[in-house]
Formats: structure tokens, C-alpha cells, sequence
């Protein structure tokens, strides 16, 4: 099974400021994958990382927000830039895998994003 | 991608087999369905994976009629640490992209 350390785990910034969140991954994987999940919401997916090309982002989502690097096949980070209360939320990241017959996802333990 | 709907909230007690339904109407024929569990300040877990009939593994099973639109998921003898949301996910496998459902809350009491 996959491994996926996210870090760090919960964090209270101020408004204006930015946040980078990193993943990393216990193997090589062609995609990341981030999401946003608002509180007592379900998951949003921000955007899709592929190391080497610029990521893809969802309808409603920007780079000049949600700037992601992937500089490698294990490693992927996404900075949430200038941030306002709207912003607090948990930021999960994903790859998926086969394991058995089944492609499985498997997530990070999450970001706890807090806006002051 | 193909839209699901789930309920939204369930209730359920000890020990009962609890069967969650997802509608999936315009699934794909290359589409696979998937369900996972989330806890609170936890990311989804995998569940189980199916195609058609009925898939079962050692904490569920998934049924799936042979139309493919809709699929329930079936928990044996709850317990309390069942308690989480569950989410229906339909998509072909590997390369794409997971959309998340609502999702249904269960509750599962004393």
C-alpha cells in the first residue's frame, strides 16, 4: 500500500499570508492529486500534478491561488497564496495504486488550514 | 463522470447489517464503481471495487445489478467504530480523476 506523509498536519496563518503543504510519497507515482474539503463538506478536487508538466487545475481553481510543484515522481507540494477565513479548510493530498484487482486511492492524513 | 446520489444520513445500531445505496445513472461501460470510508480528521479509506454482481472482501460487500445503475454497499453487524461517511465513487480506473459525491453519514449507536 501506498504511504503518503503530508505535513504539516494542521496550521493557523494569518490573512495575506500563504501556507505550502508537501507530500510525500514512499514510491514513484505519475499523478497527484490535491483536494480541499470545507468544513462538514465533502472533497473538492483542486488539482491534478503531473511531475514534469504544469498541473490541471478544476473549474474554480487557479494557479495564482493554488500554486503546485512536482519536481519529482515521490514528491508534490500546493501553497494556498494569499489567504483569507474562506480558505479554512483541510487540504488532503492522493495518488492512486493497484493493489490486487482494485485501483485504490490513498490520501495524505490531511492539512488543517485556519485563517486569522 | 458519472453523477451519484446517496442519501445523505443513516442511523443504524450494533450488530445490525447496515446496505447504503448509491444511484448511478449514466455510468459509463468502462466505469467501475468504488466506496470509501472517511473518519473525522482522517483522509478516505478504500472500501471495496466492483463491476457487476457481487464483489466481497473481508470488511463489505458490494452489490450491483446487472443494469449498473446503482450499486449498494453492505456493512455485517455494525459497530460503533463504523461510524464515518461513505462515499460512492464511479470512473474508469487508474489516470482518472476521483469526484466526490456528498457521501452518507453513518451513525451507528449503542
Amino acid at each position: 500500500s501506498a504511504v503518503i506523509s503530508q505535513k504539516p498536519s494542521r496550521d493557523i496563518c494569518q490573512r495575506g499570508t500563504s501556507l505550502t503543504i508537501q507530500c510525500q510519497v514512499d514510491s514513484q507515482v505519475t499523478m497527484m492529486f490535491w483536494y480541499r474539503q470545507q468544513p462538514g463538506q465533502s472533497l473538492t478536487l483542486i488539482a491534478t500534478a503531473n511531475q514534469g508538466s504544469e498541473a490541471t487545475y478544476e473549474s474554480g481553481f487557479v494557479i495564482d491561488k493554488f500554486p503546485i510543484s512536482r519536481p519529482n515522481l515521490t514528491f508534490s507540494t500546493l501553497t494556498v497564496s494569499n489567504l483569507s477565513p474562506e480558505d479554512s479548510s483541510i487540504y488532503l493530498c492522493s495518488v492512486e495504486r493497484q493493489r490486487a484487482r482494485n485501483t485504490e486511492a490513498f490520501f495524505g492524513q490531511g492539512t488543517r488550514l485556519t485563517v486569522v | 463522470l458519472a453523477k451519484t446520489t446517496q442519501p445523505i444520513s443513516m442511523d443504524s445500531y450494533e450488530g445490525q447489517e447496515v446496505n447504503i445505496t448509491c444511484s448511478h445513472n449514466n455510468i459509463a461501460t468502462n466505469d467501475y464503481i468504488t466506496w470509501y470510508q472517511q473518519f473525522p480528521s482522517q483522509g478516505p479509506r478504500f472500501i471495496i471495487q466492483g463491476y457487476k454482481t457481487k464483489v466481497t472482501n473481508e470488511v463489505a460487500s458490494l452489490f450491483i445489478p446487472a443494469d449498473r445503475k446503482s450499486s449498494t454497499l453492505s456493512l455485517p453487524r455494525v459497530s460503533l467504530s463504523d461510524t464515518a461517511v461513505y462515499y460512492c465513487l464511479v470512473g474508469a480506473l487508474l489516470g482518472r480523476k476521483l469526484i466526490f459525491g456528498q457521501g452518507t453519514e453513518l451513525s451507528v449507536k449503542p
